[in-house]
């Protein structure tokens, strides 16, 4: 089955620097790659997904990235704010699973 | 957020005890998850729906049983509570036929065996 690592397991950022977070996957047969962002106490949330057609997505300050060849893709923040500071999981599935595998998430810390 | 309830949202149980957890959703999806959070392990599923009637085991799904008999509803049953199974659950729903898989999560429900 599917195997996600995710990298770092925590991450502490200062207010304005950018924050990258990385997902490897052993399954070459993935092409949706989700990043959920959980807030303490809160559910967690779709923030941005890519499918495995495209390398790069972007939406305002957030992007990801993805390297079929390597499997590994990324979540990139810039211009990091405080509310910014939560936990981020990488998730990886395919076509013919509607199960997604996550990674054991990030917790990212943004201080003012 | 999607039309989908979770309740409890709170409980405390003695090991031993049955417990119910319920999802409800308004989406009309097919599919429907059950998963465990706890720190340092992610999410965790422990059993999810792919229709009525139709269930299958995740990873985690020693001591849970599960049940789907109508569309919107998706329990999850503890037979016997144990103290290992203290943890937040999640209930997530997905769409089906659009080629990508969105989750949409539940509140959660915080169990605690004591």
């Amino acid at each position: 089955g599917e195997n996600v690592e995710q990298h770092p397991s925590t991450l502490s950022v200062q207010e304005g620097d950018s924050a990258v977070i990385k997902c490897t996957y052993s399954d070459s047969a993935s092409n949706y790659f989700p990043w959920y962002k959980q807030e303490l106490g809160k559910r967690p949330q779709l923030i941005i997904d890519i499918r495995s057609n495209v390398g790069e997505k972007k939406d305002q300050r957030i992007a990801v990235t993805l390297n079929k060849t390597a499997k590994h893709f990324s979540l990139h923040i810039t211009e990091t704010q405080p509310e910014d500071s939560a936990v981020y999981f990488c998730a990886a599935s395919n076509r013919g699973s509607y199960i997604p595998t996550f990674g054991r998430g990030t917790s990212l810390i943004v201080h003012p | 957020d999607a039309g989908i309830t979770q309740s409890p949202r709170h409980k405390v149980t003695e090991t031993g005890t049955p417990v119910t957890l319920r999802c409800h959703q308004t989406e009309n999806h097919r599919y429907m998850y059950w998963y465990r959070q706890d720190p340092g392990h992610g999410l965790r599923l422990i059993h999810y729906s792919y229709g009525v009637k139709d269930t299958d085991k995740g990873e985690v799904s020693d001591g849970y049983s599960v049940s789907r008999s109508k569309t919107e509803d998706f329990l999850l049953t503890l037979e016997s509570a144990t103290s290992s199974q203290t943890s937040v659950y999640f209930c997530a729903i997905s769409e089906s036929g659009r080629g990508h898989n969105e989750q949409f999560f539940g509140p959660g429900t915080r169990l605690t065996v004591l």
